[in-house]
């Protein structure tokens, strides 16, 4: 089974400063990856994924992630923390099953400082 | 396009009671996938329909049941409710999975009590 360690619970970081959230999955088979955010009370919204193209992937909101295979990584990173930017971000793996289910991470609460 | 609306958003049940819980997808979206998500943790999954069939399940017992319509919209059944079932329950829909993505609603927060 697909598993997700996402390394802090809690990140907080500056305004402007370099946002770093860590996800590392554990596979045998590159799998797709995703981040997700979530803002309080609200559902997840997609920020990027990856599906086999490009190691590097770019999604919303200047959000980008690297996938590395040799690490089994796949952490989000944003040159410039704003303010909105804090929430709930969850990384997570799919099955390769037939149902293709998401398998999430435990979640890091970002907070941006002013 | 309209995304993925569930109801109700908040709904309160006795320990012992059924509840149902609704999902329409978004337009053209074939696959419903229903998660829980606990307080303070990630989202796990409870099983996914798609053409009306269900096409997976996750850890969850038979007392979660759903249903889908040839809408593609969805419901979400849990039998004897118990205090755990208290949750956030979200609703993911996808054209054919997970390569393109999944749209979440903004989910059902249920309280048993």
């Amino acid at each position: 089974a697909q598993s997700v360690t996402q390394l802090g619970s809690h990140v907080s970081v500056s305004e402007g400063a370099l946002v770093l959230l860590r996800c590392n999955y554990s596979s045998s088979v590159p799998p797709y990856l995703f981040w997700y955010v979530q803002y309080p009370n609200q559902g997840l919204q997609l920020l990027l994924k990856y599906t086999s193209a490009a190691t590097l992937v770019k999604g919303i909101n200047g959000f980008e992630a690297e996938f590395k295979k040799s690490e089994t990584s796949f952490h989000l990173t944003k040159p410039s923390a704003h303010m909105s930017d804090a929430a709930e971000y969850f990384c997570a793996v799919s099955d390769r099953g037939s149902a293709r289910q998401l398998t999430f991470g435990s979640g890091t609460q970002l907070t941006v400082l002013p | 396009e309209t995304g993925v609306t569930q109801s109700p958003t908040h709904l309160i049940k006795t320990r012992g009671q059924q509840v149902t819980l609704r999902c329409s997808s978004q337009s053209g979206h074939n696959t419903v996938s229903w998660y829980q998500q606990a307080l303070g943790q990630g989202p796990q999954f409870i099983f996914q329909y798609y053409r009306e069939e269900e096409n997976g399940r996750g850890n969850f017992p038979p007392r979660f049941s759903g249903l889908q319509f040839p809408n593609y919209s969805s419901e979400l059944n849990v039998n004897a409710l118990e205090l755990d079932d208290s949750a956030l329950y979200l609703c993911a829909s996808s054209l054919g999975g997970d390569r393109y993505g999944y749209t979440f609603g903004s989910g059902t927060r249920l309280t048993v009590v």
